[in-house]
């Protein structure tokens, strides 16, 4: 099955630096590759995702790259704010079953001010 | 906008008891999963449901576990009987399609402490 590793397992960074989180995966099928931000107590959040057959897509601040060939895609924060910070995970749909996320052990963001 | 909601919020019980915890998906969903989170770990995917029938589970989902769509809104996972490694977050999702065309959507989550 996949396996999804994620890096850094936190992450702190100054208010309008950016902040990188990077992910590998296992599955050279897999296809599908959401982000999602939980804050405490709450449940993730979709932020943005990728389909394999693009190499980047941005949303405002947010932006993922796949680079399907090395089988990894990352997260890239542009000028992050105090209220990004939240434990970030990505995640790969299972391609057997296309419908199975296998997440990331995910990333604490703390955006310092 | 719509959201998948969850009921409880947090549930407490004696080990050895069953649990039921409530979702229910956005409305015109029609893929439906349950997950789990122990505290500081991954989200971990449970079960998958589509059509009134299990699409996937994982080693976790023993017979233990079992959802439901008792009706046209609910979504249920049961646990029969609890053990202390149970307690965890159980997040609801659900989805409009499947694979690649099917954002999952979650839930607040179940905080279930088995004492």
């Amino acid at each position: 099955g996949e396996n999804v590793e994620q890096h850094p397992s936190t992450l702190s960074v100054q208010e309008g630096d950016s902040a990188v989180i990077k992910c590998t995966y296992s599955d050279s099928a897999s296809n599908y590759f959401p982000w999602y931000k939980q804050e405490l107590g709450k449940g993730p959040q979709l932020i943005i995702d990728i389909r394999s057959n693009v190499g980047e897509k941005k949303d405002q601040r947010i932006a993922v790259t796949l680079n399907k060939t090395a089988k990894h895609f990352s997260l890239h924060i542009t000028e992050t704010q105090p209220e990004d910070s939240a434990v970030y995970f990505c995640a790969a749909i299972d391609t057997g079953t296309a419908s199975k996320l296998t997440f990331g052990t995910g990333t604490r963001l703390q955006v310092t001010l | 906008e719509p959201e998948v909601t969850q009921t409880p919020s947090h549930q407490v019980t004696q080990m050895g008891q069953e649990v039921i915890l409530r979702c229910v998906p956005i409305s015109n969903h029609l893929y439906f999963y349950w997950y789990r989170q122990i505290l500081g770990q991954k989200v971990e995917f449970l079960v998958s449901f589509y059509n009134n029938e299990i699409s996937e589970k994982s080693e976790i989902f023993d017979d233990q576990f079992s959802v439901e769509r008792p009706d046209g809104s609910n979504f249920t996972l049961k646990i029969r009987s609890t053990k202390l490694e149970d307690s965890a977050m159980y997040f609801c999702a659900s989805s409009e399609n499947r694979g690649a065309g099917g954002e999952q959507f979650f839930g607040p989550g179940t905080r279930l402490t088995v004492l």
